[in-house]
């Protein structure tokens, strides 16, 4: 079954360090890019990291960047987002996605159901 | 940073009718842009890419239309799944952005 399933979502202090993680199947995980994507209580979606097949190159949304790393193990099949510094405003779903497409055709076309982090004292 | 103006923010559709989405850029994206549909406690699902060809297995009711900075979303007869959000991103540049939603209710 092709899927991917987040993982390490839960409630944390501000200023405080949370790793997520999130596990890939079903599909060769190494011939794809992996993304993570977050969505605020109510909000829409916001991009945040983005790593190619190899994790060879990596980008950041300005929101995040210098705070939060992506890495992923292709031995394992999965991607993780370690997230430092967090403040209130990262509260969130957070759902890493697929990069199934082109290079050129930077899509999202598979999606976990995501996990939830609170920042909050 | 480019930025996504999708409107309305909420519109209100009878059974059977025909939906239209707008999403607007503030500049050109060329054709790269995606539209996605996201219900209540799900992901979101890629359902339009390259601004008017249809991911796998979305029905034929969903088109899109546009280039530019100009672009549409169509659902040409709401069915009763088909109420939800609805999201345009851009990928032409980075970073990749999406516009704020445009939430399709029942009338």
């Amino acid at each position: 079954q092709v899927q991917l399933v987040e993982s390490g979502g839960g409630v944390v202090q501000p200023g405080r360090s949370l790793r997520l993680s999130c596990a890939a199947s079903g599909f060769t995980f190494n011939y794809y890019g992996m993304f993570w994507v977050r969505q605020a209580p109510g909000k829409g979606l916001e991009w945040l990291a983005v790593i190619w097949s190899d994790g060879g190159k990596k980008y950041y949304a300005d929101s995040v960047r210098g705070r939060f790393t992506i890495s992923r193990d292709n031995s394992k099949n999965t991607v993780d987002l370690q997230m430092d510094s967090l403040r209130a405003e990262d509260t969130a779903v957070y759902y890493c996605a697929r990069w199934g497409y082109s290079a050129r055709q930077i899509l999202f076309d598979l999606w976990g159901r995501g996990t939830l982090v609170t920042v909050s004292s | 940073e480019i930025v996504m103006t999708q409107s309305p923010a909420t519109l209100s559709v009878s059974p059977g009718e025909r939906a239209t989405l707008s999403c607007r850029a503030s500049q050109s994206v060329s054709s790269n842009l995606a539209w996605y549909q996201q219900k209540p406690g799900q992901a979101p699902r890629l359902l339009i890419y390259d601004a008017s060809t249809g991911a796998a297995g979305i029905p034929a009711r969903f088109s899109g239309s546009g280039s530019g900075t100009e672009f549409t979303l169509t659902i040409s007869s709401l069915q009763s799944e088909d109420f939800a959000v609805y999201y345009c991103q851009q990928y032409d540049n980075w970073p990749l952005t999406f516009g704020g939603g445009t939430k399709v209710e029942i009338k």
